[in-house]
């Protein structure tokens, strides 16, 4: 079974404070993206990666970074915190986007982040 | 305009009998779609996809049926079970892109 682990299940920052989120994937895929899911608004894109060290924003890029060094990591960087980024963050993989491949996002169980 | 709409927010069942979950989106790009279930602090579960060469899919007491004219797909479970209780987000591939664009939920509760 494929396996997408995000480092933490539960954060709690302080405003400023940089936060680092990591997720990690077991099935060699090539393109991985981090949500943030609110109550009402669905889940929302931040970023997304389609290969190591290339990465394009998603629909609400503004107060995040991403890095991914390796194939099987993609961590998402809060850069100085802030309560409107208080989330539950998930991170997702899929080897080929659409119907190729069945085209299915594997999602870790999610990081609850709470800025004070 | 890239968007999926579901306008329900929440729907309660009765168990054994249908749970029909609607999803319309803007897009006529959009031609491969998902639905995924949450439970509370999981991350989304895939359910069931559609291409959109297809009308229908089955997998179980999974349907899921896309009417391209109207834009709009439903997935359908029967018969409903408590377990089944859980958020429904439908999300759509955006062709030629990486992109999956995701609905806003709804909340499912099938009443034992």
């Amino acid at each position: 079974d494929v396996k997408v682990t995000q480092s933490s299940r539960y954060l709690v920052k302080r405003t400023g404070e940089k936060v680092f989120l990591e997720c990690v994937q077991d099935m060699d895929h090539e393109n991985m993206f981090w949500y943030r899911q609110d109550p009402g608004l669905g889940l929302r894109l931040i970023y997304f990666s389609y290969d190591v060290k290339m990465k394009e924003k998603g629909d609400i890029p503004e107060g995040y970074s991403v890095s991914r060094e390796k194939k099987e990591r993609f961590s998402l960087i809060l850069e100085s915190a802030s309560t409107n980024q208080t989330s539950m963050y998930l991170c997702a993989s899929t080897q080929t986007a659409g119907p190729a491949n069945t085209g299915e996002l594997f999602f870790g169980e999610g990081s609850r982040l709470t800025v004070l | 305009d890239q968007q999926v709409k579901q306008n329900s927010p929440s729907l309660s069942v009765q168990e054994g009998r249908i749970s029909i979950l609607n999803c319309d989106y803007t897009n006529s790009m959009f031609d491969y779609f998902l639905w995924y279930k949450k439970y509370p602090a999981e991350g989304p579960t895939f359910l069931i996809s559609i291409s959109s060469i297809k009308d229908k899919n089955e997998d179980g007491r999974f349907t899921v049926f896309l009417n391209k004219s109207a834009k709009h797909l439903s997935l359908h479970i029967v018969p409903s079970q408590p377990g089944d209780s859980a958020v429904y987000f439908c999300a759509s591939w955006v062709s030629g892109t990486y992109k999956y664009i995701f609905g806003t939920g709804t909340r499912l509760k099938v009443l034992a």
